[in-house]
């Protein structure tokens, strides 16, 4: 069971936009930055996005990152079958002193 | 250009010390603010993070795996150790290790390694 909570899955149809929610409390997403990650099967995960919003170098802009309150959101437009990955949440649990990942979420570009 | 690869045993036996080494290259982990972080990944489920160590040397630990991991750093050889003691099947997972630029309030992982798999079993 995971601290951060993130649906199992989403699909979309290639070129068309989706949303990926991460929902946490307040001792994580709450008071605390929150990246994204990409992770191609059999690769390591790759980050996409990290204080919330920002893209790291080479991120395209069809990835973006948003928080409020206790819950983040990842959006991929122009989706791409190049996409199709497990995405992960993660942040900083200030009450248990650790990082804490969602569970997952399978993106499958339809 | 910044990597970073871990090695150690594929296959170790149940009870025993896993004992895992994060080389680096790139950056410095006397930087102010550098941090490097091991996480895992059981076989089909979701990225686990076990601890971490910072520049000054300070360091964190899973809140369930506490007792059983430490965490060191070797700065002259860009090295980063975790030991993982009584392993058990359960722990059979993907071990990565990965970078924190920034440190202090930025727990976001910039850089991974390209992970170990690591399987217990007797």
């Amino acid at each position: 069971q995971s601290v951060l909570t993130q649906p199992p899955s989403v699909s979309a149809a290639p070129g068309q936009k989706v949303t990926i929610s991460c929902s946490g409390s307040s001792s994580n997403i709450g008071n605390n930055y929150v990246s994204w990650y990409q992770q191609l099967p059999g690769t390591a995960p790759k980050l996409l996005i990290y204080e919330n919003n920002e893209r790291p170098s080479g991120i395209p802009d069809r990835f973006s990152g948003s928080k409020s309150g206790t819950s983040a959101t990842l959006g991929i437009t122009g989706l791409q079958t190049g996409d199709e990955a497990d995405y992960y949440c993660g942040t900083w649990d200030s009450s248990l002193s650790v990082v804490v990942f969602g569970g997952g979420t399978k993106l499958t570009v339809l | 250009q910044v990597t970073l690869k871990e090695s150690g045993p594929a296959l170790v036996k149940p009870t025993q010390t896993l004992t895992l080494t994060c080389t680096f290259s790139g950056f410095s982990l006397s930087t102010s603010g550098m941090r490097i972080s091991w996480i895992r990944q059981p076989p089909g489920k979701a990225l686990e993070w076990l601890a971490h160590i910072d520049w000054d040397d300070d360091k964190f630990y899973s809140t369930s795996l506490r007792t059983r991991l430490t965490i060191s750093k070797d700065t002259s050889k860009n090295q980063v150790v975790l030991t993982m003691t009584n392993m058990d099947p359960v722990d059979t997972a993907t071990y990565y290790c990965a970078r924190t630029p920034l440190g202090g309030l930025s727990h976001y992982f910039d850089y991974w390694g390209q992970g170990t798999l690591v399987t217990v079993s007797s």
